[in-house]
C-alpha cells in the first residue's frame, strides 16, 4: 500500500541532544512538509521541500534542520537549539508543490523531553 | 494577522446532523480544505472548496462563502466513528496553508 511512514512513533530527547525523525513516502510525491502540532493550536509549518535537494523554511524553522537527498525521504532533525521541542510532529506529502493538491499525512511522531 | 476560527469542541448524537463552522481572515484566498483527524493519528483529507457553494460527498458536505470568509462542514447520519477533530485550513495569496486549531467532535449514543 502507498503511504507515508513516520518513525519512531514515540521519541524521547535528553537535554542538549539532537534527535532525527524519519519520514518516508512511496507515493511518488514531489512535495514534502514537516508540521508541528501543539494542543489548542493549528498545525505550524517547520520546513517544506518541493523538489529533491531543495527545501525552504516554514514559519517556525528555528532549532530544526532537514535534508532532501532522495525523493522518498525527508528527515527532520530537532537540534538542542529548539528549547521547547515537546510536540506531535507530522510529515506530509503532496503530488506537487502548488498547494492546491491535498496533503497526505503520516501517523506522526510524539517527541518528549526526559 | 491571519486568523482561522473554529469552535473548540462540539457534541452531537449518533444518527443526527452536525455543522462545524470555520471563519477566516487571511491575506488572499486560494481555497479551503477540511481534514479529519482521529486522536493520535494522521489527518485525512475530506474536501477542498475554492468556489462558493456546497460540495457534497456522501454523508459529508462542505460549504464556502468567500464574501463572508466562512465555511462549514456538514456531517449527516452521524456514526460513532465520526468522533474526531476536524481541521479547517486556508490557502492564502502566497499559497501558504493556514490551519485552524481544529474542532473536537464528540458523538454520544
Amino acid at each position: 500500500d502507498g503511504g507515508i511512514t513516520q518513525s519512531p512513533k514515540y521519541l524521547f530527547r535528553k537535554e542538549g541532544q539532537n534527535v532525527t525523525l524519519s519520514c518516508e513516502q512511496n507515493l511518488n510525491h514531489d512535495a514534502m512538509y514537516w508540521y508541528r502540532q501543539d494542543p489548542g493550536q493549528g498545525l505550524r509549518l517547520i520546513y517544506y521541500s518541493q523538489i529533491v535537494n531543495d527545501f525552504q523554511k516554514g514559519d517556525i524553522a528555528e532549532g530544526y534542520s532537514v535534508s532532501r537527498e532522495k525523493k522518498e525521504s525527508f528527515p527532520l532533525t530537532v537540534t538542542s537549539a529548539q528549547k521547547n521541542p515537546t510536540a506531535f510532529y507530522l510529515c506530509a506529502s503532496s503530488i506537487e508543490g502548488t498547494r492546491h493538491q491535498p496533503q497526505h499525512f503520516g501517523d506522526g511522531t510524539r517527541l518528549s523531553i526526559l | 494577522g491571519q486568523n482561522i476560527d473554529q469552535p473548540t469542541e462540539m457534541t452531537a448524537t449518533e444518527g443526527a446532523i452536525v455543522q462545524i463552522n470555520c471563519t477566516y481572515q487571511t491575506s488572499g484566498f486560494n481555497g479551503l480544505f477540511w481534514y479529519q483527524q482521529h486522536a493520535g493519528e494522521a489527518p485525512t483529507f475530506l474536501s477542498y472548496n475554492v468556489l462558493d457553494g456546497l460540495e457534497e460527498k456522501g454523508r459529508f458536505s462542505s460549504f464556502l462563502s468567500r464574501s463572508k470568509g466562512y465555511s462549514y462542514l456538514l456531517l449527516k447520519e452521524l456514526q460513532m466513528k465520526d468522533s474526531a477533530s476536524y481541521l479547517c485550513a486556508v490557502l492564502d495569496s502566497n499559497y501558504q496553508l493556514i490551519w485552524g486549531a481544529g474542532t473536537k467532535l464528540i458523538i454520544k449514543p
